[in-house]
Order: structure tokens, then C-alpha cells, then sequence
């Protein structure tokens, strides 16, 4: 089965960008995912990138994708406190979504 | 509004109890999951449904039993809690007529403590 994995904190100041890293073992995905959960809420789907792009850009967040490296980064310009949650890759199988354990940001003022 | 809901928000129970989970969704999706979320946030899949039909079980306990009465509904029913439950169970649900690999879209959750 699939296996994706991510660090699990990141801590950074107010104005300055997030990098948020996923690595994953199946190949195989047509998109691969970036899900943001606020604290007491559900996942909600943040962005995702097409397997066959390298680069995705949707106003403050960039998505790279290197497919040769089945790593997956999400970068967030500009954090802001309101930025702060978990972030979770996922690369979809079959039937369920497989998720990385979730990197918690942290955004000081 | 369109959305993934599920009931009840919060569940204490005690050790040995049976308790149900009801989640429904709106959205027209035919393929339905429950995740349970632990005290470390890491989230797993539990069971999928397509089309009412279970797809995905994955290493689940007996105790936990998830019934789809139509397309729009998963419920979770769980026998003989132990402390062990204690998590936050999300359904989600998606729509695989546009492909296997759509987005899910998760309810609120709920969080269940055993005592």
C-alpha cells in the first residue's frame, strides 16, 4: 500500500514563507493532495497538483512536485497567524486517500 | 448547505457500552469512508463504501461495524467500547464517477471519549 510521509512540526514567524515536505512511495496517482485542518474541524482540501505538473501556484500557495524524487512541498508565502493548523499530503489509491501523519505549523507573531 | 455531516459532535461513554455514529452527505457522492484520528493527530482509514457496497476494511476490530443504508449514509456502530476508542472518527465522502483519485470532503468529526 501506499506509504506517505511528512515531518511532523514546523515553526515560523509571521511574514516569512512555510515549507511543509511530503515524500511517498506509489507513483501512481493522477493528483496528489494538500488537506488543512484548524484545530476542533475537519480536513478541508487546501490545493492539489496534477501528477504530469511540476509547479502549481494559487495566490499565497505553491505546490511542487518531483516525481522522479516522489516528493511533494507545499509552500506557504507570507505565513500569517491565521496559517496555523495541520497540513496533510495525501496521494489517493483506489477507494481511500492514504494520509501523511501531518505537519503541525506553527505561526508567531 | 452542501456538506458532510455527522452526529453526535462529542460522545463520552463508559468502557463496555455500544454507541452509533451517524454521518450524512449531500453532495451526490457514491463512495463513502470513516478515519479515526488519534491523540497524535495521525489519521487512518477504517472503512470505504461505494454504492453501498463495503470496498475497504482495513485491520478493524469486529466491534466496529459500519452500515450504509443508501448512498448518502455511513453509519459506524461500535460494540463493546474500550478506552482504546478514544479518538476522533471523521467521514468523508467523494465522488468516483469523475475518477479514483477525487478529493475527499470530511465532516466536522466526532469526538469520542471512553472512560
Amino acid at each position: 500500500g501506499e506509504d506517505v510521509e511528512q515531518s511532523l512540526f514546523l515553526s515560523v514567524r509571521e511574514g516569512d514563507s512555510s515549507v511543509i515536505n511530503c515524500t511517498y512511495t506509489d507513483s501512481s496517482s493522477t493528483y496528489l493532495y494538500w488537506y488543512k485542518q484548524e484545530p476542533g474541524a475537519g480536513l478541508q482540501l487546501l490545493t492539489y497538483i496534477f501528477s504530469n505538473m511540476d509547479m502549481k501556484q494559487d495566490q499565497r500557495l505553491t505546490v511542487l512536485l518531483n516525481k522522479k524524487d516522489k516528493h511533494l512541498s507545499l509552500r506557504i508565502a507570507d505565513t500569517q497567524t491565521g496559517d496555523s493548523a495541520i497540513y496533510f499530503c495525501a496521494a489517493p489509491e483506489v477507494g481511500k486517500s492514504t494520509f501523511g501523519d501531518g505537519t503541525t505549523l506553527t505561526v508567531k507573531p | 448547505d452542501t456538506a458532510v455531516s455527522q452526529t453526535p459532535k462529542y460522545l463520552v461513554t463508559q468502557m463496555g457500552n455500544d454507541k452509533s455514529i451517524k454521518c450524512e452527505q449531500n453532495l451526490g457522492h457514491d463512495t463513502m469512508y470513516w478515519y479515526k484520528q488519534d491523540s497524535k493527530k495521525f489519521l487512518k482509514i477504517m472503512f470505504s463504501y461505494n454504492n453501498k457496497e463495503l470496498i475497504i476494511n482495513e485491520t478493524v476490530p469486529n466491534r466496529f461495524s459500519p452500515k450504509s443504508p443508501d448512498k448518502a449514509h455511513l453509519n459506524l456502530h461500535i460494540n463493546s467500547l474500550e478506552l482504546g476508542d478514544s479518538a476522533v472518527y471523521f467521514c468523508a465522502s467523494s465522488d468516483s464517477t469523475v475518477g479514483d483519485n477525487s478529493p475527499l470532503h470530511f465532516g466536522n468529526g466526532t469526538r469520542l471519549t471512553v472512560t
